[in-house]
């Protein structure tokens, strides 16, 4: 079953922050989270294993909660290169990578 | 290196045609993954295949699609007849099965009239 994400769609004024959620009905191994500029290929952000920390990437970092099968995306100091689709993968146990309903987010000036 | 190699980019074609899309994923990954994206259905994913081998083809939607990993090198999507609701996004992805970071190609553009 394909993780739900929140919001659908965002629109944030540069330096913003933003959190975007996932959230799956199903136990989680993993959980990864893409990005998705407009007519290009998702590129990986960064990936949270079970028991594992949150991780950073510049100015973005993430979380996973096992327990609520949910992980939560923060954009700190939104940039315009932001722009783009969030995707959330997630993994149970068999490396059957699924991604999420996506967050739309636009960054403007 | 060169990353994950998808062909054609961009195919349109008449319903009823046959449509083969090429997949070369980034050597030594042992993983490759075929998604289709539209805007009302998202990333789905259609088969994965691991060291050539496929795992699970639960997502391909009918049997008109179908799916090869001959070697290590390349892979092939197949549609056959195609319907015009097959239009979409079709990416090819590969990496290594235990880390979850998939490398994605550019993705091939199908438009069925």
């Amino acid at each position: 079953q394909q993780p739900v994400q929140s919001p659908q769609a965002v629109i944030l004024r540069e330096g913003e922050d933003a959190v975007i959620n996932c959230s799956s009905s199903k136990a989680l191994y993993s959980v990864h989270w893409y990005r998705q500029k407009h007519g290009e290929a998702p590129v990986f952000l960064m990936i949270l294993l079970k028991g594992g920390e949150q991780k950073g990437h510049e100015k973005i970092s993430a979380s996973f909660n096992e327990k609520k099968q949910q992980s939560s995306l923060y954009l700190t100091a939104s940039q315009l290169s932001y722009s783009g689709t969030y995707f959330c993968g997630t993994a149970s146990g068999t490396y059957k990578y699924i991604f999420g309903t996506g967050t739309r987010l636009k960054v403007l000036a | 290196d060169a990353g994950v190699i998808q062909s054609p980019r961009h195919e349109v074609t008449e319903m009823g045609q046959e449509v083969t899309l090429r997949c070369k994923p980034i050597s030594g990954h042992n993983s490759l993954f075929w998604y289709r994206q539209t805007m009302m259905r998202g990333l789905e994913l259609l088969i994965y295949f691991n060291n050539n081998v496929p795992i699970d083809d639960s997502g391909m939607p009918e049997d008109r699609f179908s799916a090869k990993m001959p070697n290590a090198s390349f892979s092939t999507l197949k549609i056959q007849p195609s319907e015009p609701r097959d239009s979409a996004v079709y990416f090819c992805a590969s990496g290594y099965l235990n880390t979850g970071e998939l490398f994605f190609g550019e993705g091939s553009r199908l438009t069925v009239l």
